[in-house]
C-alpha cells in the first residue's frame, strides 16, 4: 500500500467554480503535511502547509483528519492559472517527505 | 535569490552507461535531498545530506546508485551502469534546517535508450 494515495482526476472545471480533492495517508505517525503544486515538466513548488486546525491561504483551504487520516484542498472562484497537478505530502519524520501521485485539476475558460 | 540549480536539464543515454547529475543548493542550506520522479507518479525520496555526510540513504534503489556532497554544498548524483528503468526526472531540494521547507531545482529529465 502507498503511503499517501490521491484521486488522480483529473477534475475538470469552468473558471469560477469551486472543486475539492483529497487524500489519505497511511502512517498515522505522520507530523507534517502540506499541498505541493506543479506545473507541467515544471518542479514542485510549496502551495502551503496544512495544520490540524484547518487553514485557508486566499482562495485556497486546507484540512487535515488526524483520526481518519486524511488530507483535503478546496479551491475556490478556480482560475485558469490554478490549472495543475497538486501533490498531497506528507512528512514521518523531520526531512523525508512522502508524495502522493497527485490530482491533476483542469481550469476551463 | 538564486534557488537549486541542475545541470543538465536533459541527459539521454545508452544503457550500461556512467552518468552524473549535479545539483547546486540555494546558497547557506546545509540539507540537500535527491528525488526521483517517474511519469504520472509523484516524487520518491533518494537520499539525503546533512552537510556533507549522506544521513539517510535508505531510497537509493541499489548498489548502481551513489551520491556524494563533499564540499557540503554542490551535490553529483551517480548511476552506473544504468538501465532503461532508470529513465525519470531527477529532482534536487535543498533546506536551511531539514524541518524546513524544501525547495526543489528544475530536474533533470534523464533517458536511457
Amino acid at each position: 500500500r502507498k503511503e499517501v494515495e490521491q484521486d488522480p482526476g483529473p477534475f475538470n472545471v469552468p473558471e469560477g467554480a469551486t472543486v475539492a480533492f483529497n487524500c489519505t495517508y497511511s502512517n498515522s505517525a505522520s507530523q507534517s503535511f502540506f499541498w505541493y503544486r506543479q506545473d507541467c515538466r515544471k518542479e514542485p513548488k510549496l502551495l502551503m502547509s496544512v495544520y490540524s486546525s484547518g487553514n485557508e491561504d486566499g482562495r485556497f483551504t486546507a484540512q487535515l483528519n488526524r483520526a481518519s487520516q486524511y488530507i483535503s484542498l478546496l479551491i475556490r472562484d478556480s482560475k485558469l492559472s490554478d490549472s495543475a497537478t497538486y501533490l498531497c505530502v506528507v512528512n514521518s519524520n523531520d526531512y523525508k517527505l512522502s508524495f502522493g501521485a497527485g490530482t491533476t485539476v483542469t481550469v476551463r475558460a | 535569490g538564486a534557488g537549486v540549480s541542475q545541470t543538465p536539464s536533459n541527459k539521454v543515454t545508452e544503457k550500461g552507461k556512467y552518468v552524473e547529475l549535479r545539483c547546486d543548493p540555494i546558497s547557506g542550506h546545509t540539507a540537500l535531498y535527491w528525488y526521483r520522479q517517474s511519469l504520472g507518479q509523484g516524487p520518491e525520496f533518494l537520499i539525503y545530506f546533512q552537510g556533507t555526510g549522506a544521513a539517510d540513504d535508505s531510497g537509493l534503489p541499489n548498489d548502481r546508485f551513489f551520491a556524494v556532497r563533499p564540499e557540503g554544498s554542490v551535490s553529483t548524483l551517480k548511476i552506473q551502469r544504468t538501465e532503461r528503468g532508470d529513465s525519470a526526472v531527477y529532482l534536487c531540494a535543498s533546506s536551511g534546517l531539514p524541518t524546513d521547507t524544501q525547495y526543489f531545482g528544475p530536474g533533470t529529465r534523464l533517458t536511457v535508450l
